[in-house]
């Protein structure tokens, strides 16, 4: 199985703050890599596809960059509504894994 | 634009088999180039993977639940199906049915959810 690890597992952030979180693969998943966005008692929504595609309706201040085992996931400027816990997730292969989580609170 | 909705008993009894039921609406389980997935989240935990069908009835599971999970697909009901066997308090969850992209594997559409409580 391909383990994904994000960090870090929790941060503090005010409003406007610009936002990073880092995912890491245990071996090579090329671009196969998405992030999503979980809030309290809620689905999971997906943010960003193939590392650094915009899924449609997603706010323009989120973006995804990386390729190969390291992956980030920025939010340029952090709103109210962008407080939640984030995901990645491999599709390379099957058993499909998701990273830990990071819980953005508000600071 | 696609729906999801999961459906089936709350509570299950230890070494009971558990069963869901997704609901896809708003176009056909049979158009597109789409797997049908199950993932589960135990309280406070994060997200697992637990297996995907595709339309033609091609399966994958996640090894840690092949030995106990089929999922089965009914495309006149456009629906897809979950069963669990032999289910312990460790399979207390929230499950959820997702749908995606066969070419990528991102989950582009998800259900809301279900919690499933393991309990005699």
């Amino acid at each position: 199985d391909i383990q994904m690890t994000q960090s870090p597992s929790s941060l503090s952030a005010s409003v406007g703050d610009r936002v990073t979180i880092t995912c890491r693969a245990s071996q090579s998943i090329s671009s196969f890599l998405s992030w999503c966005q979980q809030k309290p008692g809620k689905a999971p929504k997906l943010l960003i596809y193939a590392a650094s595609s915009l899924q449609s309706g997603v706010p323009s201040r989120f973006s995804g960059s990386g390729s190969g085992t390291d992956f980030t996931l920025t939010i340029s400027s952090l709103q109210p509504e962008d407080f939640a816990t984030y995901y990645c997730q491999q599709s390379y292969s099957t058993p499909r894994t998701f990273g830990q989580g990071t819980k953005v609170e508000i600071k | 634009q696609v729906q999801l909705q999961e459906s089936g008993p709350g509570l299950v009894k230890p070494s009971q088999t558990l069963s869901l039921t997704c609901t896809v609406s708003g176009g056909s389980i049979s158009s597109g180039n789409y797997y049908w997935n199950w993932i589960r989240q135990p309280a406070g935990k994060g997200l697992e993977w637990i297996g995907r069908i595709y339309t033609s009835g091609s399966t994958s599971y996640n090894p840690s639940l092949k030995s106990r999970v089929t999922i089965s697909v009914d495309t006149s009901k456009n629906q897809f199906s979950l069963r669990l066997s032999s289910v312990t308090a460790a399979d207390t969850a929230v499950y959820y049915c997702a749908r995606d992209v066969a070419a990528a594997g991102h989950m582009d559409v998800w259900g809301q959810g279900t919690t499933v409580t393991v309990s005699s």
